[in-house]
């Protein structure tokens, strides 16, 4: 079964630099998620986005910023990066916005800040 | 506002001896749980849920967790542990007026030869 794919894998950026993380859901889901987890912490909740919509936000720092386009992707841009902001992206994808809707992930972007 | 507590950070096990990780909620509704499951350098993997059905609730590797209201538990146990089951472990909650995920703080599980 098709699986939400994240772009890149990993990614080494210096301070102050952009990057660019790239989620493709599940064919037909609707809602996507965006997870941080930093090094030994649990994955923390950024932002969601349903039918290309906002739907929650969480603890997103201002220089991040993220949109849904109209082929359900998603991509997560962060800018004037900072050593603090290495961590594991998670992305995952639902049908549907409610609790009750399981959230598949996917197997996470690893961001290096240097 | 939604909370999981996760009780025990580091749990070692002897291998086939009874898996248990403990998981306390706060929800002022009803909750849907998870637990999920990370293997080093890996991403999430479901092991179980809860979606307010049977409270004994069955999952993937031999894995099963209870559903206690009264207690606001929703601990995670496997009968007899194998040395695969050495991971990283994160209760989760949700619910059907969210839909963000909220995790705990993880316990990480060793097994003992």
């Amino acid at each position: 079964a098709a699986g939400v794919i994240q772009s890149p894998r990993h990614l080494i950026k210096e301070k102050r630099e952009t990057a660019t993380l790239k989620c493709y859901p599940i064919p037909r889901h609707d809602t996507v998620y965006w997870y941080q987890q930093g090094p030994g912490q649990d994955p923390q909740f950024l932002i969601s986005f349903y039918e290309k919509m906002q739907s929650d936000k969480g603890s997103i720092p201002d220089r991040f910023s993220a949109q849904q386009f109209s082929d359900y992707h998603s991509e997560l841009n962060m800018s004037s990066l900072e050593l603090g902001d290495s961590a594991l992206y998670f992305c995952a994808s639902s049908w549907g916005t409610s609790g009750i809707y399981e959230q598949f992930f996917g197997p996470g972007t690893r961001l290096t800040v240097l | 506002a939604q909370s999981v507590t996760q009780l025990g950070s580091h749990v070692s096990v002897s291998e086939g001896a009874l898996v248990l990780l403990r998981c306390n909620y706060s929800s002022s509704v009803p909750p849907y749980l998870f637990w999920y499951v990370q293997y080093p350098n890996q991403g999430l993997q479901l092991l179980l849920k809860y979606t307010s059905a049977a409270t004994l609730v069955k999952g993937i590797n031999g894995f099963e967790a209870e559903f206690k209201k009264s207690e606001t538990s929703f601990h995670l146990t496997k009968p007899s542990a194998h040395m695969s089951d050495a991971a990283e472990y994160f209760c989760a909650v949700t619910s059907n007026r969210d839909d963000k995920i909220i995790f705990g703080k993880g316990t990480r599980l060793h097994i003992l030869p």
